[in-house]
């Protein structure tokens, strides 16, 4: 079964920088967009960041764009997400999820199929 | 970026009720729209997909349908699993965007 597990999330100050790891396993992570969504304890998700299969398209929410970065290795199976200039508006669970990026009837969907359990970032001085 | 009103933002309800969360967007979507169920502490986890494909392995009692701006997540007999958080999610274009919840209670 596939599986996404975080890693890398920790309290930081305001300012300062970090990088996030989803480390994928239990299916082929090369073919598949990625994505990150983040969630403030307590209050709802909101979509991060997301990353072509081979990594040659990124998008990114206004709120990181400039800040943070997506990345993967496909052959390492993992995803990346680095933060810098963090605020403390960016304190959140940070989640990594799978796209499959379905064709089906002439159309491509895009929805998050699997996702990690989490990492908490901590933005305070 | 594409607004998603979802109402109720809660709702009380008893096992084997039927229940209905309707998702708002603030233009047409087509149906590119996904629903996911969360529960307190865990991931989020994947219900449906394209306003109403159901993911496999979930329970035929949901049921999703719309297109365009307005959609629906149905569950036609709660079941004690079923008491979560649900949000809606449109993938039309990014920024993708989330509704803000519906918190489903047991009654």
């Amino acid at each position: 079964e596939a599986q996404l597990v975080e890693s890398g999330g920790g309290l930081v100050q305001p300012g300062g920088s970090l990088r996030l790891s989803c480390a994928a396993s239990g299916f082929t992570f090369s073919p598949y967009w990625m994505h990150w969504v983040r969630q403030v304890p307590g209050k709802g998700l909101v979509w991060v960041s997301r990353i072509k299969s081979d990594g040659s398209s990124t998008s990114y929410a206004d709120s990181v764009k400039g800040r943070f970065t997506i990345s993967r290795d496909n052959a390492k199976n993992t995803l990346y997400l680095q933060m810098n200039s963090l605020r403390a508006e960016d304190t959140a669970v940070y989640y990594c999820a799978r796209d499959p990026d379905l064709y089906t009837s002439g159309y491509y969907y895009s929805y998050f199929d699997y996702w990690g359990q989490g990492t908490l970032v901590t933005v305070s001085s | 970026d594409i607004q998603m009103t979802q109402s109720p933002s809660s709702l009380s309800a008893s096992v084997g009720d039927r229940v209905t969360i309707t998702c708002r967007a603030s233009q047409r979507i087509s149906s590119y729209l996904n629903w996911y169920q969360q529960k307190p502490g865990k991931a989020p986890e994947f219900v449906i997909y394209a306003a109403s494909n159901l993911q496999s392995g979930v329970p035929s009692r949901f049921s999703g349908s719309g297109s365009g701006t307005d959609f629906s997540l149905t569950i036609s007999s709660l079941q004690p699993e079923d008491f979560a958080t649900y949000y809606c999610q449109q993938s039309y274009k990014t920024p993708y965007t989330f509704g803000q919840g519906t918190k489903l209670e047991i009654k």
